[in-house]
């Protein structure tokens, strides 16, 4: 079993949707981090969480140590959302354990 | 700031050729690390280092080399291509410790024939 699953996969929606992206681990960690992928392109941090929510614009994510699980949402979801959402987790040090990536795909 | 760079940004290689991807960052970050990403998995690591001198293998190492001479360049050498490691190749950096944001490179897109 994956230490980071992810789901779901694959997310289509339209213009507007209020989005979420879900992840689950099965280790202890000291902070959980959410990284876009646009198509064709780098990776880039969103946010990095060891308990609680953050916001940031239209995205907040939010995390249950308890519960081991963590959401990514994007409210008012526009086409410029369509990405990979990667869930990470840090158990120590620097080193991330990664999920395999949610490929979201909003339609104008 | 260049912030992390990488190159070059897309190679082809014959199986047995040797290569060096170079990764380098101007942020004065201790930690460095590489992954591989392929399709429908997540990204692994390769190697990492937690400062100049200090190297160390991460999730799946086998197949590359890493040294870390200065903070700025931490190069991955392939030393005899295989299709398998046919991948998108990431560098990142980060200030040492928990909880500091990583920061990636553009990416190598490397093909092994």
């Amino acid at each position: 079993k994956n230490e980071v699953e992810q789901s779901p996969q694959n997310l289509t929606a339209q213009e507007g949707e209020f989005i979420t992206i879900n992840c689950s681990y099965s280790v202890g960690i000291s902070a959980l981090h959410w990284l876009q992928q646009h198509p064709g392109g780098g990776i880039v941090s969103l946010f990095m969480l060891s308990s609680g929510k953050k916001k940031h614009g239209r995205l907040i994510a939010t995390i249950n140590i308890q519960e081991k699980h963590s959401s990514l949402h994007i409210t008012a979801s526009h086409p410029r959302d369509s990405a990979v959402y990667i869930c990470a987790v840090e158990e120590y040090g620097n080193k991330l354990v990664f999920g395999a990536g949610t490929i979201l795909r909003v339609k104008s | 700031n260049a912030g992390v760079t990488q190159t070059p940004k897309f190679q082809v290689l014959k199986t047995g050729q040797s290569m060096t991807l170079q990764c380098a960052q101007d942020m004065n970050h201790e930690y460095m690390s590489w992954y591989r990403q392929d399709p429908g998995m997540g990204l692994r690591l390769i190697h990492y280092s937690v400062g100049a001198g200090i190297t160390d293998q991460g999730e799946v190492p086998n197949g590359y080399n890493v040294s870390r001479s200065t903070t700025e360049d931490f190069p991955l050498r392939l030393l005899s291509a295989a299709p398998s490691q046919t991948s998108v190749y990431f560098c990142a950096s980060s200030y040492y410790g928990s909880q500091e944001t990583q920061y990636f490179g553009p990416g190598t897109r490397l093909l092994v024939l």
